[in-house]
C-alpha cells in the first residue's frame, strides 16, 4: 500500500529551485524515505534517500522534517531535462520492494 | 557505470504466443526484479529473485513465470500472452536488501503490445 501522498503535478521555471513535497505521516522509526524519478519512456532513476537527517548529493537535497512526517526534495537549479515524474517512497522494513505510487509530474518551463 | 539492459525496447506479439523478456545487469547484484507499469497504476511487482535459481512471487504473478539460471540474467516469461498483458515491463536490480542501501537500478523498459 502507498504510504505517501504527493501532489499530482507541479510546474517550475527553468533555473529556479524545484521543491517537491511528500507527506508520509504514518512512517515508522526505521523506515527510510527514497526518491526516484522517471523521465518519459525511460526506467526510474534513483535520486536520493534518507532516514532522519537532511541529505545532499550531486542531484538533489532531501529535507526531512523533525517529526519525519513529511519531506521535500529540492532540485536547486531546475533544467528542462528535470521534467519527469518524481516518486517519494517509504521503504517498509521487511518489504520485498519499493512501492511506486503515481508520483508528482514536474514540468520545467523555459 | 551501472548498467541494466533489456532485450527489446518495443515488442509486438499475438494472443497465445509465448513471450520471453530478458534482463541483464553487469553490477554483480544479488537481487533482481520484474515490474509492469500501466497508466494510473504506478509500478507493480510481478516477480523477484534474491539469488540464482531462486524466485518469489510479487503482487501480480498470475500469467507470468521467471527464470534465473545465472546471476546476471533474469528472464520474464509470458506463457500464453493475452491482451491484458499489454504494458511497459521494467527490470531492476539491487546490490543488497539492506533497507538503508536499497537503491534499485532500472533498465530502459520493454513496451509490449499483445494483439
Amino acid at each position: 500500500d502507498a504510504k505517501t501522498t504527493q501532489p499530482p503535478s507541479m510546474d517550475c521555471a527553468e533555473g529556479r529551485a524545484a521543491n517537491l513535497p511528500c507527506n508520509h505521516s504514518t512512517i515508522s522509526g526505521n523506515e527510510y524515505v527514497y526518491w526516484y524519478r522517471q523521465i518519459h519512456s525511460q526506467g526510474p532513476q534513483y535520486i536520493i534517500h534518507g532516514l532522519k537527517n537532511n541529505e545532499t548529493n550531486e542531484m538533489a537535497s532531501l529535507i526531512i522534517t523533525e517529526d519525519r512526517k513529511s519531506s521535500t526534495l529540492i532540485l536547486p537549479h531546475a533544467t528542462l531535462r528535470d521534467t519527469a515524474v518524481y516518486y517519494c517512497i517509504v521503504f517498509q522494513t521487511g518489504a520485498n520492494n519499493l512501492f511506486f505510487g503515481t508520483g508528482t509530474r514536474l514540468t520545467v518551463i523555459p | 557505470d551501472v548498467k541494466v539492459t533489456q532485450s527489446s525496447r518495443y515488442l509486438v506479439k499475438r494472443t497465445g504466443e509465448k513471450v520471453f523478456l530478458e534482463c541483464v545487469q553487469d553490477m554483480d547484484h544479488e537481487n533482481m526484479f520484474w515490474y509492469r507499469q500501466d497508466p494510473g497504476l504506478g509500478l507493480r511487482l510481478i516477480y523477484f529473485s534474491y539469488d540464482v535459481k531462486m524466485k518469489e512471487k510479487g503482487d501480480i504473478p498470475e500469467g507470468y513465470s521467471v527464470s534465473r539460471e545465472k546471476k546476471e540474467r533474469f528472464s520474464l516469461i509470458l506463457e500464453s500472452a493475452s491482451t491484458n498483458q499489454t504494458s511497459m515491463y521494467l527490470c531492476a536490480s539491487t546490490r543488497t536488501r539492506a533497507v538503508g542501501l536499497y537503491e534499485q537500478y532500472f533498465g530502459p523498459g520493454t513496451r509490449l503490445t499483445v494483439t
